[in-house]
């Protein structure tokens, strides 16, 4: 079975500080991409960073970047001076097909 | 301006109503998409689109009738739903189906309230 699994339902971290959420998944699939997705309050959810599975070196996105451990089945989220705006649910997910798995989410709030 | 623009941003209505929910996308997309987004369970994949083609349908009741007159637009026809239905219906779109390893591009969904 194809899973997500997000450990953290919820965080919190000081304004310009580092935080780090965790995601599993579990896939049979040899050739797969992975993602992390923001949902603010406006709802939209938005794509933050992806990782190609093949690929060894982590992906980076100005202050978030990820940390790929393709044989332990883990790709953390790594936030870097945290800002307010970064308030919000944090979705792992991997395609599937013409599909996607998600988490069930982190809500990360960013305390002033 | 979010490229996938869904109405209503809100809708209430009794389970023998009919609504129906509306997605657009000015991206150029091939592929449009369905999600159902409920408190504390995982985003559910209800609808896949291609080119207008429906390509998948996720088990959803028949209560739920999708429709994509073209590739820009996708509806959710909905009648006689449950109390359970509530959630947020998230609709989004990608270039093409086998382009999902870019991600797809969401709207800020629909909050439906069955009462």
């Amino acid at each position: 079975a194809q899973t997500v699994t997000q450990s953290q339902p919820e965080m919190s971290v000081q304004e310009a500080e580092t935080v780090t959420l965790s995601c599993t998944y579990d896939t049979s699939e040899n050739n797969y991409y992975l993602f992390w997705y923001k949902q603010p309050p406006s709802r939209q959810m938005i794509l933050v960073i992806r990782q190609e599975a093949y690929k060894q070196q982590n992906a980076t996105e100005n202050r978030f970047s990820v940390n790929f451990q393709k044989a332990a089945k883990s790709f953390s989220l790594k936030i870097s001076d945290s800002q307010l705006g970064d308030t919000a649910m944090y979705f792992c997910a991997h395609n599937y097909g013409q599909n996607f798995v998600f988490g069930p989410g982190t809500r990360l709030s960013v305390l002033p | 301006e979010t490229g996938v623009t869904q109405t209503p941003r809100h809708l209430v209505m009794g389970m023998t109503n009919k609504k129906s929910l509306k997605c657009e996308q000015h991206l150029g997309h091939n592929a449009m998409y369905w999600y159902k987004q409920s408190a504390k369970k995982p985003l559910e994949l209800m609808f896949v689109y291609n080119f207008k083609e429906q390509t998948e349908n996720n088990s959803v009741p028949s209560r739920f009738s999708p429709e994509c007159p073209n590739s820009s637009h996708l509806f959710l026809h909905l009648h006689t739903l449950q109390p359970e239905d509530s959630a947020l219906y998230l609709c989004a779109s990608s270039q093409e189906i086998a382009a999902s390893n870019y991600g797809y591009t969401f709207g800020s969904g629909t909050r439906l309230t069955v009462v």
